[in-house]
């Protein structure tokens, strides 16, 4: 089946230093990626929408200068959260989607940052 | 309209027991409704999915029922077991063009050994 590969799967990092979160495709293209955001026991919020080689969407409420998306290539998409702050501290997951007889979105493992 | 509730929040179930998982949506343009489980500090897993054509789909333990005139589908978990105990998240989305999963809130389900 698809597998989505996300890196790394915790970080600690100051509070006002960047952090680069990693999102590949493995097995698959992927055209579109997602980002969510995941609060302790809620559900997944959507970031932004990210498409292969065109500027990433962003949700509502999303500030695109701080979670800054690029998807260069048909298979990595990356998210860095820009001078990041303690209130960012969450649970951080991608999702790739496939295409075609094989339709279906694959999340990754997901990302703990912890901004201290 | 682009909302799916999902119920109950919470869930216990005894072990061998059959665990319920309800969803409804308002937006009839879906026509991709997955079920996700997540374990704790884990990405969601693709347990089951189904599309608007067919009315059940049963893969091993887990079932979906879906009830198009009714816009509602829900998880059926046959002989649930103390390693199901995750949670659960129903979400639907439109394919062309890939767009979002529109998630359901989650249910939390604990399979009592």
């Amino acid at each position: 089946g698809a597998v989505v590969s996300q890196h790394p799967s915790r970080v600690i990092c100051k509070s006002g230093t960047s952090v680069k979160i990693e999102c590949r495709s493995l097995d698959f293209q992927a055209t579109t990626m997602f980002w969510y955001r995941q609060f302790p026991k809620q559900s997944l919020m959507l970031m932004a929408t990210s498409n292969e080689g065109s500027k990433a969407t962003y949700e509502q409420g999303v500030e695109k200068d701080k979670f800054l998306i690029n998807h260069a290539s048909l298979t990595l998409s990356t998210l860095t959260v820009t001078s990041a702050h303690p209130e960012d501290s969450s649970f951080y997951i991608c999702s790739a989607s496939e295409r075609g007889p094989n339709y279906g979105y694959t999340f990754g493992s997901g990302t703990r940052l912890t901004v201290v | 309209q682009q909302q799916v509730k999902q119920s109950p929040q919470s869930l216990i179930v005894q072990k061998g027991g059959i665990s319920i998982i309800n969803c409804a949506y308002e937006n009839t343009a879906f026509d991709y409704f997955p079920w996700y489980q997540q374990f704790p500090g884990k990405g969601p897993a693709l347990l089951i999915a189904i599309r608007p054509d067919v009315s059940e789909k049963k893969e091993g333990r887990f079932t979906i029922s879906f009830n198009k005139s009714a816009k509602q589908f829900s998880l059926h978990i046959m002989d649930s077991q103390p390693g199901d105990s995750a949670t659960y998240f129903c979400a639907a989305s439109i394919i062309q063009g890939a767009q979002k999963l529109v998630f359901g809130q989650g249910t939390r389900l604990t399979i009592n050994p």
